[in-house]
Formats: structure tokens, C-alpha cells, sequence
């Protein structure tokens, strides 16, 4: 069974671009999850959504945003990128709201 | 402000022996917990959860032990295998989200 996709592995920006970043569920999962790690340091939550409704979001500016498909696939959209923005961004995703989250291997995104 | 700490980035373990991680919270409305292994260039990967509900858990070599009235949990891997050498993150949650801890950096030593 195909685990948590996420695309691409790697990606360099500079300073100002945008970015989408996607993610595609375990098949069955409803609920998808962002995070951000960045070196020695724990995922940080960004966003949660459900059923294609955004169900929480975490301490990050209005330049990141999200949304789910009808497929429960989802995208990350960061906007105005800054070099802070560096990290390895990690989907996860569970069956339902709560429960045991499963990761993607994440997209490392470098910002020059 | 942390909510939930992994006050030991490290952690050496000979192999064979008992490997004991620790997790610390802040939040009492957190109530499921889990554990998460990390490799390098891989996501994290699911190990082992308890509710609040619960002091124990335990699933072949990882046992996962909750003190609410500490506000602490635990995760023990017994027998310890070189393949467990990793970060090692907990995780909490009381709503939608959950927080991560920092991380500990398990090396098992063969």
C-alpha cells in the first residue's frame, strides 16, 4: 500500500517567489496535516484540513496558506518567500481528525 | 513557550539494554500522546500512542508509560537493537493539532 506521497523532494527559491508543495494522502485517509521542521527542532503545526474544510491552524503568518482537493489531496502555497522560510516541510495524514498521523518523507525547501 | 520538552537532545545505549526516553508537558488539557521515530531524510514514523485514559501502553519492545499528575511520559525499548539508533520525538494533543517536542537522538551502540 502506497504510504504519504509528497512533491518534489527538493525544491530551491529565491527571496519574493512562491511556492506550492503537494501531498497526497495513505488512500482512505481524510485528513491531512503541514509542518514545518527546521533543523533541531520538532515539526511545528501549520494546518490542518478535513473533508476539505481547514480544521486548525498553527502560529504561521498569512503568506502560508493550504487547501484540500475532493481527492483529499492537498497543497501548501507559501507566498513572498523569506530565507526563514528554509525547512523541511512534512504532510501527514490520518483518518480522521484525531488519531495516529502518518508522515510523507517531506519536501526540503531551500530559500536563497 | 514549549509545551511539551525533550530535555535530553542525546541518548547512548548499549545494545541489549533498556532505553528510556523521557517527555515532559505543560498543557493539562493535553490528553493523547504519541511517540514518533525520525531517520534521517525520512519522515516520522509512527511508534506507539496512549490516551490519558491509560498509564500504560506497551507494543513488542516499546512500552509507553503516562504520569498525568506529573505531567510526564516515558518510552522504554527493551531490548535495545542498533536499529533503533534515530531522533526519537513525542508528541501531545488536545484538539486538531499536535505539538511536537524537540526531539532526542537515540544511539544504540552495538
Amino acid at each position: 500500500d502506497a504510504g504519504v506521497t509528497q512533491s518534489p523532494t527538493h525544491l530551491i527559491k529565491t527571496r519574493g517567489q512562491h511556492v506550492t508543495l503537494r501531498c497526497s494522502p495513505i488512500s482512505g485517509h481524510k485528513s491531512v496535516s503541514w509542518y514545518q521542521q527546521v533543523l533541531g527542532q520538532g515539526p511545528q503545526f501549520i494546518f490542518q484540513y478535513y473533508e476539505k474544510e481547514e480544521r486548525g491552524r498553527g502560529n504561521f503568518p498569512d503568506r502560508f496558506s493550504a487547501r484540500q482537493f475532493p481527492n483529499y489531496s492537498s497543497e501548501l502555497n507559501v507566498n513572498a518567500l523569506l530565507l526563514g522560510d528554509s525547512a523541511l516541510y512534512l504532510c501527514a495524514s490520518s483518518l480522521a481528525v484525531l488519531g495516529e498521523q502518518f508522515f510523507g518523507p517531506g519536501t526540503r525547501l531551500t530559500v536563497l | 513557550d514549549q509545551q511539551v520538552k525533550q530535555n535530553s537532545p542525546s541518548l547512548s545505549v548499549q545494545e541489549g539494554r533498556i532505553s528510556i526516553l523521557n517527555c515532559d508537558y505543560t498543557n493539562s488539557m493535553f490528553d493523547y500522546f504519541l511517540w514518533y521515530k525520525k531517520y534521517p531524510a525520512e519522515g516520522p514514523t509512527f511508534l506507539i500512542s496512549i490516551s490519558s485514559i491509560k498509564d500504560k501502553n506497551e507494543d513488542g519492545r516499546f512500552t509507553v508509560f503516562l504520569n498525568k499528575s506529573a505531567k510526564h511520559l516515558s518510552l522504554h525499548i527493551v531490548p535495545s537493537q542498533p536499529g533503533d539508533s534515530a531522533v526519537y520525538f513525542c508528541a501531545a494533543s488536545g484538539t486538531y493539532k499536535y505539538i511536537f517536542g524537540t526531539g532526542t537522538r537515540l544511539k544504540v551502540l552495538a
